[in-house]
């Protein structure tokens, strides 16, 4: 079993829906989950994280954190043709080896937003 | 505000040929440094890291190589490149005190033909 599982779509959704994302993990020493947004031939762009378990909203986006059925999940609102992107969650963990937090990628799930 | 540099942005090899690709960030210091490959179907898979000057660790065995020979520039070179070396490799910084959270280069895309 893969560390982190992403379902790589593509997921293709109408202008103005409401988008869910989601990554399983089974690590149990990941603390910290983010999510990242890549455009094509870009490098991936930070949009949010947060630390265990719980919600956190910044404007049209939620992430959610599940630790007990080690489940995440990143909502957007009122999607516009511009969040068409691939989103890479990722977790972390503290590499004591490295003296600093070590990142597990998911491979990613390619969404289109159509006009 | 911080900056990362990749360059090139996109390169063509033919196997068996030397690469080095070069990164470099402003606008903070001692930053944690990394650097990642992204090939098709396969995720960002982490190659090395480095905590500062002339310190390197490697995550992955390949004939890949890193150096840091300076506080913010961090280089990823290879003898002799391979197909299997193709894919987008991309350079991340983090600051050092603990925090998690990463922030990637534009990327230097590599086709070895």
């Amino acid at each position: 079993q893969k560390e982190v599982e992403q379902d790589p779509g593509p997921l293709s959704v109408p202008e103005g829906a409401i988008v869910s994302l989601n990554c399983t993990y089974s690590n149990s020493a990941f603390q910290y989950f983010m999510w990242y947004r890549q455009y094509s031939r870009k490098g991936p762009e930070l949009l949010m994280y947060t630390y265990s378990s719980g919600n956190k909203e910044d404007g049209r986006f939620t992430a959610q954190v599940d630790k007990s059925s080690k489940y995440i999940s990143l909502f957007i609102r009122d999607s516009q043709p511009s969040d068409s992107a691939t989103y890479l969650c990722a977790m972390s963990a503290f590499h004591s080896g490295a003296g600093s937090y070590q990142l597990t990628f998911g491979k990613g799930t390619k969404l289109s937003v159509i006009p | 505000s911080q900056t990362i540099h990749q360059w090139p942005a996109t390169l063509v090899q033919p196997v068996g040929s030397p690469l080095s690709l070069e990164c470099t960030v402003e606008g903070t210091s001692n930053p944690n440094l990394y650097w990642y490959r992204q090939a098709a179907g396969r995720g960002l898979q982490l190659l090395f890291y480095s905590v500062g000057i002339g310190q390197i660790s490697s995550e992955v065995p390949q004939n890949l190589s890193a150096s840091r020979p300076q506080d913010r520039q961090f280089i990823l070179s290879s003898k002799k490149l391979l197909l299997s070396d193709s894919g987008f490799y991309l350079c991340a910084w983090s600051v050092q005190s603990g925090t998690v959270e990463q922030y990637f280069g534009p990327g230097t895309r590599l086709t070895v033909t």
